[in-house]
């Protein structure tokens, strides 16, 4: 069935040190993988998201690899501050869902000063 | 500017009533979805709708169902609230095509007693 695994279920870094969160997804024809960021109290937003005819995707502090063949991706955030203190969540569209998305269960980072 | 708003940011009931949960989203968007997030399991899809008076369950829509009677306005229904339905409940809205971003609103905190 659809399943998005994703680890560690928390991670806590020190400014300034890189941050990577790992997904692994069951359908190998999920197509788009984005990557939403909820802060305290906030809704969940789309920080980057990456197809699946891309290998790597950067914005700035932020990159996003993919490995078809292993069936996962992961996020890369450098140079980390307070404010990328937050919950990750990765997500998959699966073959049939449509627009539907199945979502990771998230990873909590803390970014210490 | 997406806009996704929900009727409640906090409610309380009490066990064996019957909840609404009211979503509006204003970007004409064809697609929308409700999901319970709890900790450590991530978000999960009750139900979505791609069109109006269209719906299809998500994996976990027992106790629960929805409506769709306008474009913008997507209702999920606590038909017996529960204890076990105390969570934060999502909603979020997506174009159509490969537009598969979900904008979410800002969640609504149910707590059954």
């Amino acid at each position: 069935g659809e399943n998005v695994e994703q680890h560690p279920s928390t991670l806590s870094v020190q400014e300034g040190d890189s941050a990577v969160i790992k997904c692994t997804y069951s359908d190998s024809a999920s197509n788009y993988f984005p990557w939403y960021k909820q802060e305290l109290g906030k809704r969940p937003q789309l920080i980057i998201d990456i197809r699946s005819n891309v290998g790597e995707k950067k914005d700035q502090r932020i990159a996003v690899t993919l490995n078809k063949t292993a069936k996962h991706f992961s996020l890369h955030i450098t140079e980390t501050q307070p404010e990328d203190s937050a919950v990750y969540f990765c997500a998959a569209t699966f073959t049939g869902g449509g627009n539907k998305l199945t979502f990771g269960t998230g990873t909590q980072l803390k970014v210490e000063l | 500017d997406v806009k996704v708003t929900q009727s409640s940011r906090y409610l309380v009931k009490r066990t064996g009533e019957k909840v609404f949960l009211e979503c509006v989203q204003d970007m004409d968007h064809e697609n929308m979805f409700w999901y319970r997030q709890d900790p450590g399991l991530g978000l999960r899809l009750i139900y979505f709708s791609y069109d109006v008076k269209m719906k299809e369950k998500g994996d976990i829509p027992e106790g629960y169902s929805v409506s769709r009677e306008k474009k913008e306005r997507f209702s999920l229904i606590l038909e017996s609230a529960s204890t076990n339905q105390t969570s934060m409940y999502l909603c979020a809205s997506s174009g159509t095509g490969h537009s598969y971003e979900q904008y979410f609103g800002p969640g609504t905190r149910l707590t059954v007693t």
